[in-house]
This record gives structure tokens, sequence and C-alpha cells, in this order.
């Protein structure tokens, strides 16, 4: 069964570094996904994107985060500059163009020091 | 503006018991709903979905939820509970459209389910 991908499982950055996660999304999918969990707390969504550009953005996803699908096959979030609070479970989810079969990845847990 | 409640953390039951673990939305026009799986330190894996059709949805595991439109009400049930069923258990709503789009999902905080040997 094809699945999303997500590298790496686990990240420890410095506050104030760039991180970029990474994720393959299931290859004839159209629609992606970056949600996020903070931990204890609900998933909350970032952002979705659609034809090579954001289609939606949450509050959350503000002018240190950006997106991109450089080669079609990767999608990355780029976080620029850390902070303590962005630690969290991020998830990558892609859907087909038609149809509301979202697949999620396994996560990438970001841990910020 | 659409929203999810869970309004239990956590549910226990006895392994052989029926479970039934709650969930409420809200959102304008006809919704998708969804219910997650994530087992500790591991993804979301997907269980179910309400699109449209029948009320009464069966997904994977053996779980099923039934679609209540009066009560707004997605509840998950299983009619016998397993140990390995315990898990954090999300409930998941998307707004319906007239065409493509992005379709995020606003989930429920989670519940946590622990079945009793």
């Amino acid at each position: 069964e094809p699945e999303v991908t997500q590298t790496p499982s686990h990240q420890v950055t410095q506050m104030g570094q760039e991180v970029i996660l990474r994720c393959v999304p299931i290859s004839n999918h159209l629609y992606f996904y970056w949600y996020r969990q903070i931990l204890g707390q609900k998933v909350e969504f970032l952002v979705s994107f659609y034809n090579n550009e954001i289609s939606e953005k949450s509050e959350i996803f503000d002018d240190q985060f950006s997106v991109e699908r450089p080669d079609g096959s990767n999608f990355t979030l780029k976080i620029r500059s850390t902070k303590l609070e962005d630690s969290a479970m991020y998830f990558c989810a892609s859907r087909p163009g038609q149809g509301y079969g979202y697949t999620f990845g396994s996560g990438t847990r970001l841990t910020v020091v | 503006a659409q929203s999810v409640a869970q309004p239990e953390d956590q549910v226990n039951v006895a392994e052989g018991n029926p479970l039934t673990v709650k969930c409420t939305y809200s959102v304008s026009g006809n919704p998708y709903l969804f219910w997650y799986v994530q087992y500790p330190n591991r993804g979301l894996q997907f269980l179910l979905k309400y699109i449209t059709g029948d009320n009464l949805v069966k997904g994977s595991y053996g779980f099923e939820a039934e679609f209540n439109k009066s009560q707004t009400s997605f509840h998950l049930k299983k009619p016998s509970a397993l140990v390995s069923d315990s898990a954090l258990y999300f409930c998941a709503v998307s707004r319906r459209g007239s065409g493509a789009g992005s379709y995020q999902l606003t989930f429920g905080k989670g519940t946590k389910l622990s079945v009793i040997p």
C-alpha cells in the first residue's frame, strides 16, 4: 500500500537554527499538507499546497514557516529560526485530486533546545 | 469555522465489552467526518470516514461509526474491545465544497482509550 514517508523521524535543533522537514507524498496525489501536534495537544492544520502554491494556511503558519515542492516528489517544511514552542510532532499528509482519502506520514518529532 | 469536540479525555473499557468514543462537530454545510487512531510514537492511521450515503460507516479493525445529522455526532463504536485497541483516537471534520479545494481537517483533542484485560 502506498505510504507517505517523512524524514527524519526525530530531529533535535538549537533555538534560532533553521530546520527542514522532508516528506515524500504518494506519487499520484495532488494535495499536500502539514499538520503539527504539540505534545499532549490536538493535531493542528498548518498549511495546504496544491499546484505548486499554498492554497490555505493557518494563523500558526507565520513568516517563519515556508513550504516547497522542489522536485516533484519531495514536499518540505522549513522553519527559519526555531523557537522552543516549535517543539512538536509534524505530520505530512497527501490526498488525491478526487475523494477525501488523506494519507498521513508517521511524523517527525522536532525538539528545539 | 469548523470545530470538533471529543468530550472524554479518557475512556476505560474491559476487554470483550462494547466501546464508544464520542465526537460531535460543527461545520457550515455538509460535513466530511473521519476517525484516526494514533499508537504511541506513531503517526495517524485512518480508521473510517463518512462522506455521504449510509449513516453507519464500517471501517478498519472492526470499528464503525454512526453519523447523526440532527445531533451533529459521529461516535466511534466497536462491539467487542481488544487490549490492542488501546490508543489515542481522533475525530476530524472537513468542510464539503462544490469543487476541488484544500479541505483541511480540523481535529478534536483526542480520546485515550484503555482496554483493560
